[in-house]
């Protein structure tokens, strides 16, 4: 049972829109989540951070909003640009064992 | 300033041989982690070492065994190989722990027939 869903494989969006990746969770104890992105042949990057007291955190066109009550955080890109054509990685952090759950990942094309 | 490099980058083996996958990074980082990515799901940790001469266990670690003798390399060892451990392989590593970016490779893409 994954403890770290991202429900959509894949999403395509017209560049200069907004992308929005969803990610849900399953254990309330998490308390610390990352996106990341993967580019094909290359290995995961870092791309946003939030704690779980924080409801929201900008970084550029970036914007990473979290939802306690629904166990529910998603990514915002805006405006989206080609070069965000990638897989994105939702992760979350237990704080018993300190490792991170990864969700499965969604594809995201930005179409020019 | 490589950051984290793997090798290899390919690798086919048959059912029962072994291998040895190597991890190194130039960031003086002190934890190293193992993963595995499968179709349809995400990374998951396989060994991680919080340090030079330590490994720990984790979510994955069946069939796989770790050795960090330098703090720059952390290598993953398939003994037998089982086609169940096709996957592509990634190594991290970060300053920290718990909050710490981690850093990954490339990855290793292993077929095991």
């Amino acid at each position: 049972d994954q403890q770290v869903k991202q429900n959509s494989p894949s999403l395509s969006v017209q560049e200069g829109r907004i992308s929005i990746l969803n990610c849900d969770y399953t254990n309330s104890m998490f308390d610390y989540f990352l996106w990341y992105k993967k580019y094909p042949a290359e290995g995961p990057t870092f791309l946003i951070s939030i704690s779980s007291i924080k409801d929201k955190n900008e970084d550029g066109r970036f914007t990473v909003f979290l939802n306690k009550s629904a166990k529910h955080l998603s990514l915002h890109i805006v405006p989206s640009q080609p070069g965000d054509s990638a897989v994105y990685f939702c992760a979350a952090r237990s704080p018993y064992g300190q490792n991170f759950v990864f969700g499965p990942g969604t594809r995201l094309s930005v179409l020019p | 300033n490589a950051g984290v490099t793997q090798t290899p980058k390919f690798r086919v083996l048959k059912t029962g041989q072994s291998m040895t996958l190597l991890c190194a990074q130039d960031m003086n980082h002190e934890y190293m982690y193992w993963y595995r990515q499968d179709p349809g799901m995400g990374l998951r940790l396989i060994h991680y070492s919080v340090g030079e001469g330590t490994t720990a266990k984790g979510e994955v670690p069946d069939g796989y065994n770790v050795s960090r003798l330098k703090k720059q390399n952390f290598l993953l060892g398939l003994e037998s190989a089982a086609p169940s451990q096709t996957s592509v392989y990634f190594c991290a590593s970060s300053y920290g722990f718990g909050t710490d970016t981690q850093y990954f490779g490339p990855g290793t893409r292993l077929t095991v027939l």
